[in-house]
């Protein structure tokens, strides 16, 4: 089966840079994501990888290594409102199947 | 509009109860999916709709019953259901993309079902 694994939680300072990783056993999909939710909302988009590197999207970054099995979000200038739960996704294509990795819940304090 | 609407927002229901969720995308998009979320959980996928016919089923128990009336719209009818099945239910749209481009999930805001 598909597993993304996440660190389940990570605490860091206002306007210092957070990396969150995602290491994962599956194979053959199309792409990684990146997935903000605040606490009671729904999940938004950060992020996507459909090739191995780097992909830069404002304070936020996304890394993607297929041959290592791991990606990464990086978010940069840290500010308050990012503490919320991450959640990288991987894609399947054909039939539209997503699985979401285990989350990580980011705290950002003063 | 960039929106997909839930209805509705809470949903108390008992375990003889019939009632269905409901979801809305006016972007054109051909994929819908329901998702099932868990406190400190991922979303679980349970459906996915692409171009309006089940692509998806995983696994889920016929107490859950998926309708795509058209391409806009996505139900969720619920019977009989079990008080673990209290959750989050998280509709979403995308494209629909069969390449490997991006297919960036709109999600809506959710459904708070109790189940008693």
């Amino acid at each position: 089966g598909q597993s993304l694994e996440q660190p389940s939680e990570v605490t860091a300072v206002e306007g210092a840079i957070v990396q969150i990783n995602c290491t994962y056993q599956t194979s053959g999909f199309y792409g990684l994501s990146w997935y903000q939710q605040h606490d009671g909302g729904a999940p938004t988009f950060l992020s996507y990888n459909a090739l191995d590197g780097l992909e830069e999207t404002g304070r936020f970054s996304s890394f993607l290594s297929r041959s290592d099995s791991y990606g990464y979000l990086l978010l940069q200038e840290l500010q308050m409102k990012d503490s919320a739960s991450y959640f990288c996704a991987v894609r399947f294509g054909g039939y539209q199947k997503v699985t979401f990795g285990t989350g990580t819940k980011l705290q950002v304090i003063p | 509009d960039t929106e997909v609407t839930q209805t509705p927002k809470h949903l108390v229901m008992g375990m003889t109860n019939k009632k269905s969720l409901k979801c809305e995308q006016h972007m054109g998009h051909r994929a819908m999916y329901w998702y099932k979320q868990k406190a400190k959980k991922p979303p679980e996928l349970m459906f996915v709709y692409s171009y309006e016919k089940l692509s998806i089923n995983e696994s889920v128990p016929s107490r859950f019953s998926p309708e795509c009336p058209n391409s806009s719209l996505l139900n969720l009818h619920l019977h009989a259901l079990q008080p673990e099945d209290s959750a989050l239910y998280l509709c979403a749209s995308s494209q629909g993309n069969r390449d490997r481009g991006l297919d960036e999930q709109f999600f809506g805001p959710g459904t708070r079902l109790t189940v008693l």
